[in-house]
């Protein structure tokens, strides 16, 4: 079975600074996918950036980035000139390769970081 | 495009009751998924519907059932209430077929409080 881990229960920024999330993961697979989603105080999880284990390039969505070292088990997320919508639980998440009847929907998360954002 | 909606958004249910929560996944979205969210375990997987089957379960007691309906919309049900199943109750959306990415689409959630 996979398991994720985030070893960072909580972590605070400076606005407008760069942090870095943790995210350690251990599976026997070679294909997968990883995630990190954010859910603020009472609202939606929203998907903030996706991973395909196959790519080596690391992903990035504006502000967002990873680096994914797959090796290592390894998948921290870093986002740049934090802003106070931000704040917000991250949670990593894993999801094997969807078989050919997509029958893998099933995401491991971990057990998150609430991040704090100080204008 | 709606997003996904689920109802009721709170409930406080008393132990040894049952209840039902209802999941309408995104338009054209044939794929509905549960998770239980607690302080205590996380995000945990309960299982995964698609075209009125269920495709994948966690590691939940039988108390916790689901079914989809041919409209795609999600039910899941708790009977026998313990304390414990006090959680927000998540469902997410996806294509479910023919979609490499797989990407989820979560919604709001139910908070169920046990008393």
């Amino acid at each position: 079975a996979q398991t994720v881990t985030q070893s960072q229960p909580e972590m605070s920024v400076q606005e407008a600074e760069t942090v870095t999330l943790s995210c350690t993961y251990d599976t026997s697979e070679s294909d997968y996918y990883l995630f990190w989603y954010k859910q603020p105080p009472s609202r939606q999880m929203i998907l903030v950036i996706r991973q395909e284990a196959y790519k080596q390039q690391n992903a990035t969505e504006n502000r967002f980035s990873v680096n994914f070292q797959k090796a290592a088990k390894s998948f921290s997320l870093k986002i740049s000139d934090s802003q106070l919508g931000d704040a917000a639980m991250y949670f990593c998440a894993y999801r094997s390769e969807l078989g050919s009847g997509g029958s893998n929907y099933k995401l491991t998360f971990g057990k998150g970081t609430l991040l704090t954002v100080n204008p | 495009k709606a997003g996904v909606t689920q109802t009721p958004r709170y409930l406080i249910k008393t132990r040894g009751q049952q209840v039902t929560l209802s999941c309408s996944p995104i338009s054209g979205h044939r794929s509905v998924s549960w998770y239980q969210q607690t302080p205590g375990q996380g995000l945990q997987f309960l299982f995964e519907y698609f075209s009125e089957t269920q495709r994948n379960k966690g590691n939940f007691p039988g108390r916790f059932s689901g079914r989809q309906f041919s409209n795609s919309r999600s039910e899941m049900n708790v009977s026998t209430l313990e304390l414990g199943d006090s959680a927000l109750y998540l469902c997410a959306s996806s294509l479910g077929s023919g979609d490499r990415e797989g990407e989820q689409y979560f919604g709001p959630g139910t908070r169920l409080t046990v008393t």
